[in-house]
């Protein structure tokens, strides 16, 4: 069962432009967080946003979340060739077990 | 530094054998996770465990079994390989903290069957 769905799947930019990546999910959550994977290696655990918050910062990160939409976004600013990878939303709907990921959408940030 | 380790990088193994897949972490975790990670389907559950000894199927836990004897360790074995296993293996660890239950990931293993 796949909640989140990532948009777009692949996206291409140069370094210093913003990227804005978004995530939509089916049912209520507690929790969304964004992680991100560098090519061949494990899930980095980026922010979470809580199911009450709309909007969280973190460094050059920013995610929003609307609930009555059931989607987050994330935003990248200036961003940089090291922000190559693929990002991933994960939601909670159980209170602290488990979380289902999306598909995740590819990044790569062009020198 | 907190600390996920997994047993192998890249392993390769026949169908029909039985493949063991080790995964440590030192943070004193109550959760840990398989996932299974495909190209565009993301990361698929397979199992999860809560505790020492306790497990829960996942998304997808058909060929697949998974051991807890101690806390720190959650094995995921693979009865008998078939090809349609090969895959990227990633396991990770949680603490149940209500609100913030970050997952910590390995540096996953990628297996092939042949």
């Amino acid at each position: 069962s796949q909640q989140g769905e990532e948009d777009p799947q692949a996206l291409s930019i140069q370094e210093g432009e913003n990227a804005t990546m978004n995530c939509s999910y089916k049912t209520s959550i507690n929790n969304l967080q964004w992680y991100r994977q560098n090519s061949g290696r494990g899930l980095v655990h980026l922010i979470l946003i809580r199911s009450n918050e709309r909007e969280k910062h973190s460094g050059r990160l920013r995610v929003t979340l609307d609930t009555s939409k059931k989607s987050s976004s994330l935003l990248i600013t200036a961003s940089r060739a090291a922000d190559t990878a693929s990002y991933f939303c994960a939601t909670d709907a159980t209170y602290g077990n488990k979380l289902v990921f999306g598909a995740g959408t590819i990044l790569r940030v062009k020198s | 530094d907190v600390k996920v380790t997994q047993s192998s990088r890249y392993l390769v193994k026949r169908t029909g054998e039985k493949v063991f897949l080790e995964c440590v972490q030192d943070m004193d975790h109550e959760n840990m996770f398989w996932y299974r990670q495909d190209p565009g389907l993301g990361l698929r559950l397979i199992y999860f465990s809560y505790d020492v000894k306790m497990k829960e199927k996942g998304d997808i836990p058909e060929g697949y079994s998974v051991s807890r004897e101690k806390k720190e360790r959650f094995s995921l074995i693979l009865e008998s390989a078939s090809t349609n296993q090969t895959s990227m293996y990633l396991c990770a660890s949680s603490s149940p903290s209500g609100f913030y239950n970050e997952q910590f990931f390995g540096p996953g293993t990628r297996l092939t069957v042949l």
